[in-house]
């Protein structure tokens, strides 16, 4: 497609489910990285990958948190055992190059809001 | 570790009339620094960028930005402000060494009045 797509855009679920939301990021854009938005906040980082290797996974708040690339292209975050805290919007970006400092620009889908009640 | 701060968290400016969005930098080094713009139910678009060539930089829409390490500040300004250009406003600084990551701040919101 002509830009980053995620799905879903909204996502309602409960306390202590699990839940995927998926990213399709531009291609050819080798880089792939995850975000997070909680209202009123800028973006946090969760991972970035390279490739299919995840290249730095520190933002990850805890180990519910994981994020997949098997192929290189579509990536999937999931979130086991979710709590009213993990409320927010996942957003996704990619970028033809790693180097992000020389370039900066991600280019960002348009988010999946997570709603957990 | 870079930061960013937004000094103000709403802005709101009479339809042309100029817009500065403040924002000031810690950084060991010198930085590379961004600025994006989202505007509701869009996504995250990149307005300008400051990596080290001319302090002033122009990006799109009319917006720019002046880099001035004596203050670490990076304001975003706009001459004339347009009713489109109400939106949330974010300094972005990219992490040393990483190269990949990139740390926002908490965004101002522009509201453009008419």
């Amino acid at each position: 497609g002509a830009g980053v797509s995620q799905t879903p855009s909204n996502k309602v679920t409960e306390k202590g489910k699990y839940v995927e939301l998926r990213c399709d990021p531009i291609s050819g854009h080798t880089a792939l990285y995850w975000y997070r938005q909680s209202l009123g906040q800028g973006p946090e980082f969760l991972i970035y990958f390279q490739g299919t290797g995840a290249a730095d996974d520190s933002g990850l708040p805890n180990d519910r948190f994981f994020a997949v690339r098997p192929e290189g292209s579509v990536s999937t975050l999931k979130i086991q055992r979710t709590e009213r805290g993990d409320s927010a919007v996942y957003l996704c970006a990619s970028s033809p190059t790693v180097r992000v400092g020389n370039t900066g620009e991600l280019f960002f889908g348009e988010g999946s809001r997570l709603t957990v009640l | 570790a870079q930061s960013v701060t937004q000094l103000d968290s709403h802005v709101s400016v009479s339809e042309g009339t100029p817009v500065l969005l403040r924002c000031n930098y810690s950084s060991s080094y010198s930085p590379s620094l961004f600025w994006y713009v989202q505007h509701p139910n869009k996504g995250l678009q990149l307005l300008l960028k400051y990596t080290s060539a001319a302090t002033l930089v122009k990006g799109i829409n009319g917006f720019e930005a002046e880099f001035k390490k004596s203050e670490t500040s990076f304001h975003l300004t706009k001459p004339s402000a347009h009713m489109s250009d109400a939106a949330e406003y974010f300094c972005v600084v990219s992490e040393i060494g990483a190269t990949n990551k990139l740390i926002f701040g908490t965004g101002t919101l522009l509201a453009v009045q008419p």
